[in-house]
């Protein structure tokens, strides 16, 4: 069975610019989040997401946004990019019965 | 704020030793705790997880021991190998049976290297 899948796993963008990640669930779980992991700060919750609305939503401004499709796949936006925003995307999906949070290898971003 | 203390930061551990991972919470509503296991570039991956109903979860090496009148757990690595040498994250989580658990709260992680 195929894991967590995210694209890209490497990205550089300049302040200003947005991104846009995706992940691709495990088949069959319908709930997906995302993370954000720096060493700062560690790993901190974006916003969860189950058959496509959002349920769970961390502590971060409004640039960051997200959605996930009919299929259960979802995508990240950030915009306006900030030097901090500099980090590793996780994903992870789960099946609801569970709970177990599956996690991808994640997107690099790195802001200049 | 830290929702889950966890300490220490890092930890060297001889090979056959035993690797002791504290993690601390305020929340009472938490009730389910896992650990995860990162190795570089890699996504953090599930190692074990307990419910607060039991004080003690065993798999393989890998035992976590929890107080719920402490609110603390712990993770112990029994007979350290090099390959564990790896970044371990505490979290817990008020998700309740039956439900998602996508908000995880983190502990800040603990690099542990297994010396041979």
């Amino acid at each position: 069975k195929a894991g967590v899948t995210q694209t890209p796993r490497y990205l550089i963008k300049t302040r200003g610019q947005q991104v846009t990640l995706s992940c691709s669930p495990i088949s069959g779980h319908r709930s997906v989040s995302w993370y954000q992991q720096t060493p700062g700060q560690g790993l901190q919750f974006l916003f969860e997401y189950f058959s496509e609305t959002q349920r769970n939503k961390g502590n971060f401004p409004g640039r960051f946004s997200g959605r996930q499709f009919s299929n259960s796949r979802s995508e990240m936006n950030v915009s306006t990019l900030e030097l901090g925003d500099s980090a590793l995307y996780l994903c992870a999906s789960s099946l609801e019965v569970t709970g177990e949070l599956f996690f991808g290898e994640g997107s690099r971003l790195t802001v200049l | 704020q830290q929702q889950v203390k966890q300490s220490p930061q890092s930890l060297i551990v001889q090979k056959g030793g035993i690797s002791i991972i504290n993690c601390a919470y305020e929340n009472t509503a938490f009730d389910y705790f896992p650990w995860y296991q990162q190795f570089p570039g890699k996504g953090p991956a599930l190692l074990i997880a307990i419910r607060p109903d039991v004080s003690e979860k065993k798999e393989g090496r890998f035992t976590i021991s929890f107080n719920k009148s402490a609110k603390q757990f712990s993770l112990h690595i029994m007979d350290s190998q090099p390959g564990d040498s790896a970044t371990y994250f505490c979290a817990a989580s008020k998700g309740g049976r039956g439900s998602t658990l996508g908000r995880l709260y983190f502990g800040r992680g603990t690099q542990l290297t297994v010396w041979p």
